[in-house]
């Protein structure tokens, strides 16, 4: 069964400094792997979809990097903002054909200004 | 707005009645799911749908939880004889027909079973 789990549960730092948010899972027979962002009591916006064959995706501030062999990837944030306080979720999709995402439980974020 | 769509956006409920919520997907998008949030935790998936067809079932899915997709549009989810464990945030995704779409979230539904 696949875990996936995400390291810390919550981070707070400085306005202004870059960061790294953790994900990893216990099973690399993954088709891909997604980064969330979700505010409190809203839902979930998609940040980042990497596909196992990719090593990495960027999106603006956002870095999204995979090791499918070791099962970790990373979430990079440069020049943190107040406005990027949230829960930032991973998720994997497991091989072709089944299209569940499996979450981690998040790690909360807070940017102090 | 051509996002997802969930309503209710709350819903408060005594234990024992029927409650039902609907997800109107991204209107292009073939595939539909499913997911079950509790506080401080990821969201965990219920269950699939590819046009009106229901393609998998989480065990999480006991018999009192039904969904449909009656004409491959919007799906409804009904939770019977609600009981205290069921108070969680019920989110609804679509995705474009293609293997590891990415999957596109509407707003949940909050339900609080008292």
């Amino acid at each position: 069964k696949q875990e996936v789990t995400q390291i810390p549960a919550a981070l707070s730092v400085p306005e202004g400094e870059n960061l790294v948010l953790n994900c990893s899972f216990t099973d690399s027979a993954i088709y891909n792997l997604q980064w969330f962002r979700q505010d409190p009591g809203k839902g979930l916006t998609s940040l980042l979809l990497i596909q196992s064959s990719q090593r990495e995706q960027t999106s603006g501030r956002l870095n999204a990097s995979l090791d499918k062999s070791s099962g970790r990837s990373t979430l990079y944030i440069a020049a943190s903002q107040p406005g990027d306080s949230a829960t930032y979720l991973c998720a994997v999709n497991r091989n072709f054909g089944n299209e569940k995402l499996t979450f981690g439980t998040g790690t909360r974020l807070t940017i102090i200004p | 707005d051509t996002g997802v769509s969930q309503d209710p956006r709350h819903k408060i409920t005594k234990r024992g009645q029927n409650v039902t919520f609907r997800c109107d997907p991204i209107s292009e998008h073939n595939r539909l799911y499913w997911y079950r949030q509790t506080l401080g935790q990821g969201p965990e998936f219920l269950t699939y749908f590819q046009n009106e067809a229901q393609l998998e079932k989480s065990r999480l899915l006991s018999d009192r939880f039904s969904a449909e997709r009656p004409k491959g549009s919007f799906s409804t989810l009904e939770i019977q004889r609600t009981e205290q464990g069921d108070s969680a945030m019920y989110l609804c995704a679509s995705s474009p027909s293609g293997f590891g779409e990415t999957q596109y979230f509407g707003p949940g539904t909050r339900l609080l079973v008292l």
